[in-house]
């Protein structure tokens, strides 16, 4: 079982729906956890960091459940810009990162 | 199973070594990526391949830096005379098309 764990998708949604993605994760001990935004080929963005129970910053919300030992993203509104990978990292220390395979988000007119 | 392997998993080497670290693709994804997430930092792009068409290098840090796909499948990144600073995570990810990647565990880099 990888460390890690993320529903691939493809997500397709139409241009103005909510969607979720989870990652969980089997460390119980980890601290923060990141969601990136990856368009493939360009630098992935970081989106969202959550490091207790949540973090809201305008259409997306993440959301931490330590007893369950998963994150969330929620995207509201979507847009056709949303469309790409997003990618759950979780730092079980403060010397290591675990990455997720990606969830990829297609938004359609 | 169906997702991007990469080994190894972890690789300790002495400075001035060189190491090979291996990715290998989803079954017919024709683009792949690696990047690197070193301490402290954010993820890195280094490296592109897409297809038979030449690869876009432009995030490779130096010229000890190199990477090779063979038969548009598996994919090799070589360090050579490794250094500290080189120490990281070096992640893979392959994709079927311009959009949406599916990335590796990564491979950790420990440079002594």
């Amino acid at each position: 079982r990888k460390e890690v764990e993320q529903d691939p998708g493809p997500f397709n949604v139409p241009e103005g729906a909510t969607v979720a993605f989870n990652c969980t994760y089997s460390n119980s001990a980890s601290q923060s956890f990141f969601w990136y935004r990856q368009d493939c080929r360009k630098e992935p963005k970081l989106l969202m960091s959550v490091y207790s129970s949540g973090n809201e910053d305008g259409r997306f919300t993440a959301q931490l459940n330590r007893a369950s030992q998963y994150i969330s993203l929620l995207i509201r509104d979507s847009k056709l810009s949303d469309s790409a990978t997003y990618l759950c990292v979780v730092n079980p220390n403060n010397n290591d990162m675990r990455f997720g395979a990606g969830t990829r988000l297609t938004v359609k007119p | 199973g169906a997702g991007v392997s990469q080994s190894p998993s972890n690789k300790v080497t002495e400075k001035g070594k060189d190491v090979e670290l291996r990715c290998d693709p989803i079954s017919g994804h024709t683009a792949l990526y690696w990047y690197r997430q070193s301490l402290g930092q954010g993820l890195e792009f280094l490296i592109y391949f897409q297809g038979n068409s030449a690869p876009d290098k432009s995030g490779l840090p130096s010229d000890r830096f190199s990477a090779e796909r063979t038969g548009g499948s598996v994919s090799t990144l070589t360090i050579q005379r490794t250094q500290q600073e080189d120490s990281a995570v070096y992640l893979c990810a392959s994709s079927p098309d311009s959009r949406g990647c599916t990335f590796g565990s990564g491979t950790r880099l420990t440079v002594v």
